[in-house]
């Protein structure tokens, strides 16, 4: 019944070593979108994808990216992790944008940073 | 940036008591949406309103918007302790994505 799935749910990776996280979707959904939710936070939106079409927040670092090779899967990557990457990492699908439609989330990737 | 702010940021309340949380918004909305976050969990959606509506109702959840003011408002009607969760409002800002705010935390108590 899992709709959104994101591996892995506990991710420990050490300061400026790549990692990547990952999220799938049965929901057969257009967009996927990444947040990231540090403790006591609000969501705060990193980039999402129309199909293939790429947006990418102003304010989001450039050390996040993001790939999406098929409608289900989609991952991201954080090239040289900092301390203050430390997060919850939050994935979402909707059948489209504008805000017409609901998001579905995953249960999360709580990254830490040693 | 964020569009939405909610008010109280936290709110403790008994069982059976009815918990209301504000949401404002600072530009033009063609609809808000309400969610709902258990602890260390991702966020599931409550209710959808369009720019055009007033009030609607799911179950125990009773959503309210007034575009002039530019706010919202959700009415959860006699709690219960799994209604323990923070509650999000979400607005689409410049662009086609919804932004959050920053959330109540709400707190039931048995």
């Amino acid at each position: 019944d899992a709709m959104v799935i994101q591996n892995p749910r506990y991710q420990v990776t050490q300061f400026g070593k790549p990692v990547t996280l990952s999220c799938s979707q049965t929901l057969n959904h257009n967009v996927m979108y990444w947040y990231q939710q540090k403790s006591s936070q609000a969501p705060k939106l990193l980039f999402h994808y129309y199909d293939k079409d790429f947006n990418n927040e102003a304010d989001t670092p450039d050390n996040f990216q993001s790939r999406r090779p098929n409608t289900s899967f989609c991952f991201l990557d954080i090239r040289s992790p900092g301390l203050g990457d430390a997060a919850m990492y939050l994935c979402a699908t909707s059948r489209g944008t504008g805000g017409l439609y609901e998001q579905y989330f995953g249960p999360g990737t709580r990254l830490t940073v040693t | 940036s964020q569009q939405g702010e909610e008010d109280p940021q936290a709110l403790s309340i008994q069982e059976g008591e009815n918990a209301t949380m504000n949401c404002s918004y600072k530009t033009s909305i063609n609809n808000l949406q309400w969610y709902r976050q258990n602890s260390g969990r991702g966020l599931v959606h409550l209710i959808l309103i369009r720019s055009n509506e007033r009030e609607k109702h799911s179950g125990r959840l009773r959503v309210t918007l007034d575009t002039s003011k530019k706010s919202s408002s959700l009415l959860i009607t006699a709690s219960r302790a799994a209604d323990t969760a923070s509650y999000f409002c979400a607005t689409v800002q410049a662009g086609t994505a919804l932004i959050f705010g920053k959330g109540t935390t709400l707190s039931v108590s048995s």
